[in-house]
Formats: C-alpha cells, sequence, structure tokens
C-alpha cells in the first residue's frame, strides 16, 4: 500500500519568502499526485493535480514538480493568506499524506 | 455558483446509526463522480469513499468498508453516506467533494462542502 510522507511537519517562515514542500510516496504514483491547501476552520482546496497542473483559479506563485516518488510543492513568494496546511494525495488509493503546516516566522 | 452542502451530522451513540447528505448544485451532478472525506479533530484528511457519475460502482476505505455505505440521487442532486456500527474512531468531520473531470474517475477533488460533524460518544 502507497504510504505518502510530507516534509516537514512544520515550516517557519516570513511573508515573501519561498516556501518548499515535500511529498515522497513509498513506491512510485507516475505523476499522480495533487496538493491541497486548507485554512483553520474551511474545507480543502485543490491547488495543483497530476503533479504539476494548477487547479482553476490557482495563483501562479504555487507550483508543483516531481514524479515517481518525489514531490514538491512551491510557493515562490508567501502571502499573508499563504500560511495554512498543505496536503498532498496520489489519485490510485486516494490517500493523503500527513500535512505539512507552513506558518509564520 | 457550483456549491456542495452537507447536512445530518450530530452526537451519536457508539454503535448507533447516521445517514450524512450532501445536496449539489451549480452544476451537472449526474456527470461527475463523488467522494466522501472526514477528518478527525486535529488530524489530517482521510479519504472514505467514492461513487461513480451514475451510482453502479462505488468504493471504500477499509476502515469503514462493510459498515458505511455511499449512494447518491440524481434525480435530486443529493449524495448520502449511511454510516452504520459507528465507532468512536468514525468522530470527524465529513466532507463530500466533487471529482475533478466530468464522466471520468480521476481522483482528484476540485469542489468540497464545509463539512458536518459527527461525534460517536456515550
Amino acid at each position: 500500500e502507497i504510504v505518502l510522507t510530507q516534509s516537514p511537519a512544520t515550516l517557519s517562515l516570513s511573508p515573501g519568502e519561498r516556501a518548499t514542500l515535500s511529498c515522497r510516496a513509498s513506491q512510485s504514483v507516475s505523476s499522480y499526485l495533487a496538493w491541497y491547501q486548507q485554512k483553520p476552520g474551511q474545507a480543502p482546496r485543490l491547488l495543483i493535480y497530476d503533479a504539476s497542473n494548477r487547479a482553476t483559479g490557482i495563483p501562479a506563485r504555487f507550483s508543483g514538480s516531481g514524479s515517481g516518488t518525489d514531490f514538491t510543492l512551491t510557493i515562490s513568494s508567501l502571502e499573508p493568506e499563504d500560511f495554512a496546511v498543505y496536503y498532498c494525495q496520489q489519485r490510485s488509493t486516494r490517500r493523503f499524506g500527513g500535512g505539512t503546516k507552513v506558518e509564520i516566522k | 455558483e457550483v456549491q456542495l452542502v452537507e447536512s445530518g451530522g450530530g452526537l451519536v451513540q457508539p454503535g448507533g446509526s447516521l445517514r450524512l447528505s450532501c445536496a449539489a448544485s451549480g452544476f451537472t451532478f449526474s456527470s461527475y463522480w463523488m467522494h466522501w472525506v472526514r477528518q478527525a479533530p486535529g488530524k489530517g484528511l482521510v479519504w472514505v469513499s467514492r461513487i461513480n457519475s451514475d451510482g453502479s460502482s462505488t468504493s471504500y476505505a477499509d476502515s469503514v468498508k462493510g459498515r458505511f455505505t455511499i449512494s447518491r440521487d440524481n434525480a435530486k442532486n443529493t449524495l448520502y453516506l449511511q454510516m452504520n456500527s459507528l465507532r468512536a474512531e468514525d468522530t470527524a468531520v465529513y466532507y463530500c467533494a466533487r471529482d475533478l473531470l466530468r464522466f471520468l474517475e480521476w481522483d482528484y477533488m476540485d469542489v468540497w462542502g464545509k463539512g458536518t460533524t459527527v461525534t460517536v460518544s456515550s
């Protein structure tokens, strides 16, 4: 069974800094990986699907890369509204990773 | 406006049952596969179940298989989750979510409801 491991668990950064989040799969998932953002008390929002495709309405500062077992979500310059928890998810079993919290430093 | 609105959550005793509903609007509900995802307090997201566009195919997480049943009524634009034999570990916010692409199982979720809270406790 494929397990997704996200790192780091918490990322402390300042607005304007670059955020790099990692998601590692226990076996290859090809490019079938998505990223979601969740703010406190809100539902998740789809950011990226198929590793690198931005969902409708997602700003260009969010980008995804990777294939096989190693994936990265990059936020080029953090805006105040980007501080949230981010989850990766793979298609074949629909499982989510444990999440990375991006907090204000 | 594309919208999903869940209802039916509440407090139930261990071993009890509950049926969640998810009312869809603003899109052609019958064209999309649909999912239920849950989130225990302070924890991450867990996929629970999915159903295809005409209701003929379903899939479940191992943790709920045999206890939960997903269904849909396309005439009423409504998704359901029948939950039986509830356990304390089923306590969570339950979200319904739409699959990304029409007619296909893509297993990414692009529209989410706000969730309904289920608490299993005596």
